[in-house]
């Protein structure tokens, strides 16, 4: 079947430090991958995305690389800030299924 | 519109109240998908709706749970008898088609909250 399994957190970092989520994932097709923030308050905003084997997305500053061969999309920055605060989910879509399938979300504090 | 909008954007009920969420998808989009967000951020997918038709059901509570999507209206999810386990942050979110690659726009969400 299909899920995500995702860093549990929560994570506090200072302003500046290196970000990694890691996400993992299994699927029975060609999946795509996502990650989605949400700030507090507000629905899921789409952060980036990867569609095929070895594709990099990346946005804000924010990269994650679809590792097939690990069946992984973790998510990194390099240098984070403390409008990064949120909860940010790694989904994946399947061939053959018709909803995103969500890892349990991870919340992330940035401190100044 | 250019984003997914949801109504309203906090719902109160008494248990055993009727319960009735709006979502507008994005003009354009075909698709729309309901889910429920509950404790520790899990999400749970209800149902999805090809314009009006539905697509996928196999989320939804069959009991007292239902959902349509019109031609000129919003979609809306509707529970009736509402339960306090009801009580979530419920999410529409809408895509262009249902490709792989297609990435689902969701709302702010509809928090319910059954007293």
């Amino acid at each position: 079947g299909n899920s995500v399994t995702q860093m549990e957190g929560p994570v506090t970092l200072s302003e500046e430090a290196f970000l990694t989520i890691n996400c993992t994932y299994t699927a029975t097709g060609y999946p795509s991958l996502f990650w989605y923030v949400q700030y507090p308050g507000e629905g899921l905003q789409l952060l980036l995305k990867a569609t095929k084997a070895d594709d990099k997305g990346s946005n804000k500053g924010f990269e994650a690389t679809y590792r097939k061969e690990t069946t992984s999309f973790h998510l990194e920055k390099g240098s984070v800030q403390v409008s990064d605060s949120a909860v940010y989910f790694c989904a994946l879509s399947d061939t053959g299924a018709n909803n995103l399938f969500f890892g349990t979300g991870t919340r992330l504090t940035v401190i100044p | 519109g250019e984003e997914v909008a949801q109504t309203p954007k906090h719902l109160v009920r008494g248990e055993g109240q009727k319960a009735k969420l709006y979502c507008a998808p994005i003009k354009g989009h075909s698709y729309v998908f309901w889910y429920q967000q509950v404790l520790k951020n899990e999400f749970k997918f209800l149902i999805s709706f090809q314009n009006e038709n539905v697509f996928d059901e196999t989320g939804m509570p069959k009991e007292r749970f239902s959902a349509k999507c019109l031609p000129n209206s919003p979609c809306s999810l509707e529970i009736q008898a509402t339960k306090l386990e009801d009580s979530a942050v419920y999410f529409c979110a809408s895509s262009q088609s249902r490709a792989v690659n297609q990435p689902q726009h969701f709302g702010d969400g509809t928090r319910l909250s059954i007293l």
